[in-house]
């Protein structure tokens, strides 16, 4: 099966340093680009940016680029979304998602993890 | 970047009646148009790709159509689990992939 494993709730104070993971697995982790999206509470779903695990190459939404830093690890399968100083604002729930890449080129989100809450408070 | 709108922000349709979403691109995105459904509590699940095509094991009942900059997702004959916040997103403009900010389907 198909899967994309998101480590477990987080709560954290502003200022200190956090990397959310996603693991994957059921597919070749190396062959498909993994993006993450925010939903802040009870709003719609954000780009934040994306990541090809097969060599790292990352793009960045603008609204995003220099306040987080997405990575992976490709030997264990895994992506990685991180906080250098957090702030109560960063209070969302995070998913990352796969992209579509079949026959018909490459489409929109066709798997998603099941999400990172991260709360974020003094 | 392209801006997605979507009408209305609230729809509530009688089980068996048909829903009609509307999503609008504040430019070109071509056919590169994806519809997602999210119920409370879940993660976004994809509904369609490529405007129209279906995703794997998505019944018959939801149809994609459009291009260019309006597109609609329609419900032939809505069903209780279809309830949720259904959001478009276009994946054009590499890397940028923005999403509406979505369409709120109760059901009456």
């Amino acid at each position: 099966e198909v899967q994309l494993v998101q480590s477990g709730a987080e709560v954290k104070k502003p200022g200190e340093s956090l990397k959310i993971s996603c693991k994957g697995s059921g597919y070749t982790f190396t062959n498909y680009w993994i993006g993450w999206v925010r939903q802040m509470p009870g709003k719609g779903l954000e780009w934040m940016g994306i990541i090809y695990p097969g060599d790292s190459d990352t793009r960045y939404s603008p609204s995003f680029q220099g306040q987080v830093t997405i990575s992976a690890d490709k030997s264990i399968s895994t992506a990685y979304l991180q906080w250098s100083s957090l702030k109560a604002s960063d209070t969302a729930m995070y998913y990352c998602a796969r992209r579509l890449f079949n026959s018909g080129g490459y489409g929109g989100m066709d798997v998603w993890g099941k999400g990172t809450t991260v709360t974020v408070s003094s | 970047e392209i801006v997605m709108t979507q009408s209305p922000a609230t729809l509530s349709v009688s089980p068996g009646e048909r829903a009609t979403l509307s999503c609008r691109a504040s430019q070109s995105v071509g056919s590169n148009l994806a519809w997602y459904q999210q119920r409370p509590g879940q993660a976004p699940r994809l509904l369609m790709c490529g405007t129209s095509t279906r995703a794997t094991g998505l019944p018959a009942r939801f149809s994609g159509s459009g291009s260019g900059t309006e597109f609609t997702l329609t419900i032939s004959s809505l069903q209780s689990e279809d309830f949720g916040v259904y959001y478009c997103q276009q994946y054009s403009d590499w890397p940028l992939f923005t999403f509406g900010p979505g369409t709120t389907v109760d059901i009456k």
